[in-house]
C-alpha cells in the first residue's frame, strides 16, 4: 500500500511567518504534487516535481516555493504567511506522470 | 481550459437507496476521468479510474461511466449506506501529463 504522510494535520500561525509543510511518500514515486482546497474551488495545483530538485508551476504559485532534495520528500514553503492562505494543504505522489495520484491526510493550515 | 462541474453540491438519501452523482465537463478531449472519495477532514482516495477509450469501470456497489461527446461522467452507488456519506470529487485529465482538473465535489449524506 502507498503511504503518503504530511507532517502536522492541523497547524495555526501568524501573519508573516515562514511556514514549512512537509510531504513523505515510501513507494519510489517519480512524481509529487501539492495542491490547496477551499469550499467550492476543488482542488488546485500549486507546484509538483517529477524527479529530484526538479519543480514546476502549477495554477497557483505565487507565495509559495517548494524543495525536493530526497526523492521521498516534497517541501512546500510559505515565505511570508498572509491570511489568504488559509486553506487545507494537499500532498499526493504517482508512479508515472498520468497514473493515479495517492494522497496525504491533508493539512489544515490556519494563518492569523 | 479545462472546467469540471458537479452538480449538486451537496445530497442527501435515505440508507438502501440507490444514487447517481453527476460531473459535468467543457471540454470532450480528455485522457482519462477519475471518482474519488474524500471523508471530512482526510486526503482523497481514487474509487475508480476511467480511461477516454472506456464507457464504464466498476468496483463493488460503484459504476462509473463516461460520455466524452456529451463531457459527462456519472458515478452510480448501489444500495447506499450510512458509511458512504463523504464527499466524492471528480477529477479530468485532459492530456498524458500532470494536469488534473477537479470538481468542487459533492457531498453525501446517507441517513441510517
Amino acid at each position: 500500500d502507498v503511504k503518503v504522510t504530511q507532517s502536522s494535520r492541523y497547524l495555526v500561525k501568524r501573519t508573516g511567518e515562514k511556514v514549512f509543510l512537509e510531504c513523505v511518500q515510501d513507494m519510489d514515486h517519480e512524481n509529487m504534487f501539492w495542491y490547496r482546497q477551499d469550499p467550492g474551488l476543488g482542488l488546485r495545483l500549486i507546484y509538483f516535481s517529477y524527479d529530484v530538485k526538479m519543480k514546476e508551476k502549477g495554477d497557483i504559485p505565487e507565495g509559495y516555493s517548494v524543495s525536493r532534495e530526497k526523492k521521498e520528500r516534497f517541501s512546500l514553503i510559505l515565505e511570508s504567511a498572509s491570511t489568504n492562505q488559509t486553506s487545507m494543504y494537499l500532498c499526493a505522489s504517482s508512479l508515472n506522470i498520468a497514473d493515479t495520484q495517492y494522497f496525504g491526510p491533508g493539512t489544515r493550515l490556519t494563518v492569523l | 481550459k479545462q472546467e469540471v462541474t458537479q452538480i449538486p453540491a451537496a445530497l442527501s438519501v435515505p440508507e438502501g437507496e440507490n444514487l447517481v452523482l453527476n460531473c459535468s465537463f467543457t471540454d470532450s478531449a480528455i485522457y482519462n476521468l477519475q471518482w474519488f472519495r474524500q471523508d471530512p477532514g482526510k486526503g482523497l482516495t481514487s474509487l475508480l479510474l476511467i480511461q477516454s477509450s472506456q464507457r464504464e469501470q466498476t468496483s463493488g456497489r460503484l459504476n462509473a461511466s463516461l460520455d466524452k461527446s456529451s463531457g459527462r461522467s456519472t458515478l452510480y452507488i448501489a444500495a447506499s449506506q450510512p458509511g458512504d456519506s463523504a464527499t466524492y470529487l471528480c477529477a479530468v485529465r485532459p492530456g498524458n501529463n500532470n494536469d488534473m482538473r477537479f470538481g468542487a465535489g459533492t457531498r453525501l449524506t446517507v441517513k441510517p
